[in-house]
């Protein structure tokens, strides 16, 4: 069964002060890893897919790469407005769900 | 253009109520997929239909049933409601099942079972 697992669960930075989230991952064959943010009362909002190891996207002040076992986001300077929970999921090559993990929730302060 | 739209956006039920839930996808998505996110834990997987078929389903008791319409719409109906069906109803959309394309998902509905 595939499986995501996310760490740490909660993040406390102070702006500016760069850190990495960690996704690991077990899929029976993987077609695609997403990373998506979630505002408070909000749905998920897409930021990148990773399709296979060695890749890595940027966008902003974050940095997404993959391994063939997990998965970090990257974040640079953060600022306040990066504050969020972030999503990480998975999609196998024959099922076309995404199975997500609990998320990082992130607190970034003046 | 419009996203990814559900109604209604906040609804309080009690025990054994039933509720339909609804959703339209982006304009040119085929493929609609439901997701339940109780609160601190990520979304899991309920159903997903394509061209109006049901393309796969999640680990959900009979009680959750969805269906999807010739616009692509789609509906969500949960029978007998139990207090642990509170959460918020996730829609997803995507153009079609090829590839890892994007899921696109709306605000949610927030279902609160007394």
């Amino acid at each position: 069964e595939d499986q995501v697992t996310q760490s740490p669960e909660a993040l406390r930075l102070q702006e500016g002060e760069s850190s990495s989230l960690n996704c690991s991952y077990t899929v029976s064959g993987l077609r695609g890893l997403f990373w998506y943010r979630q505002d408070p009362g909000k749905g998920p909002e897409f930021l990148f897919t990773l399709y296979s190891a060695g890749e890595e996207k940027e966008k902003e002040r974050l940095k997404a790469t993959l391994t063939k076992k997990e998965s970090f986001l990257h974040i640079t300077a953060p600022k306040p407005e990066d504050s969020a929970t972030y999503l990480c999921a998975v999609m196998n090559t024959g099922f076309q769900k995404l199975v997500f993990g609990t998320g990082t929730r992130l607190l970034v302060s003046p | 253009d419009a996203g990814v739209t559900q109604s209604p956006t906040h609804l309080i039920k009690t025990r054994g109520q039933q509720v339909t839930l609804r959703c339209s996808p982006i304009s040119g998505h085929k493929s609609v997929s439901w997701y339940q996110q109780v609160l601190g834990q990520g979304p899991q997987f309920i159903f997903q239909y394509y061209e109006k078929e049901e393309r796969g389903r999640g680990n959900f008791p009979d009680r959750f049933s969805a269906r999807q319409f010739p616009n692509y719409s789609s509906e969500l109906n949960v029978n007998a409601l139990l207090l642990g069906d509170s959460a918020l109803y996730l829609c997803a959309s995507r153009v079609d099942l090829s590839g890892a394309n994007v899921l696109t998902f709306g605000a949610g509905s927030r279902l609160t079972v007394l």
